[in-house]
């Protein structure tokens, strides 16, 4: 089955510094890939995904994410990190012929003033 | 303003009492599904549901855990009898029944077992 592991269960930044928040995925077909997010108390939320074509996406907010298949990883960066980016990110990896996602660990971001 | 819908916010209960949890899924949504979230764990799926009809429960304890869909607007995932290590957050999500889309999640129900 498909898995995706997230290096580094916290991250700590600066405001104003870059976010980079790692994910590498095992998938036996071409992957879809997500990034959510979750703050505290509340469900998780889409941030970005991917799917096919355009191997670099934007989403929400001011995050982007890179596929790269010779890599098998999904990054999360975000170049200027705000305060409000404070919450706890999940990588998702599903395939095309069934609806199974799976979720990384999660990695807990923290910004510092 | 669609939205995943699960009720009880928080439940707090003892051992060995019965526990049941809702989910309303998005109108038009068939796929369901639920999670499972706790500090050592992270996030476990549970089971899920495509046009109501289970596809997968092999993260569930089967001997105490049961999730059905009695319609297509229900999810309920019930716990019989519950356990102090059940305590967690139990997320559900639905989607378009598509690997490339998103699943869309509520906003849990936190279940402390005393």
């Amino acid at each position: 089955a498909q898995s995706v592991t997230q290096l580094g269960s916290h991250v700590s930044v600066s405001e104003g510094a870059l976010v980079l928040l790692r994910c590498n995925y095992s998938s036996s077909v071409p992957p879809y890939l997500f990034w959510y997010v979750q703050y505290p108390n509340q469900g998780l939320q889409l941030l970005l995904k991917y799917t096919t074509g355009a191997t670099l996406v934007k989403g929400i907010n001011g995050f982007e994410a890179e596929f790269k298949k010779s890599e098998t990883s999904f990054h999360l960066t975000k170049p200027s990190a705000h305060m409000s980016d404070a919450a706890e990110y999940f990588c998702a990896v599903s395939e095309y012929n069934n609806n199974d996602m799976r979720f990384g660990a999660g990695t807990r971001l923290t910004v510092k003033p | 303003d669609a939205r995943v819908t699960q009720t009880p916010r928080d439940k707090v209960t003892e051992m060995g009492q019965e526990v049941t949890m809702r989910c309303q899924p998005i109108l038009g949504h068939n796929t369901v599904f639920w999670y499972r979230q706790t500090m050592m764990q992270g996030l476990e799926l549970l089971a899920y549901f495509r046009n109501r009809a289970p596809l997968d429960d092999s993260g569930m304890p089967k001997d105490r855990f049961s999730a059905e869909m009695p319609d297509a607007t229900l999810a309920t995932l019930k716990i019989q009898p519950s356990e102090p290590r059940d305590s967690a957050v139990y997320f559900c999500a639905s989607g378009l029944g598509q690997g490339a889309g998103e699943l869309f999640f509520g906003e849990g129900s936190r279940l402390t077992v005393l």
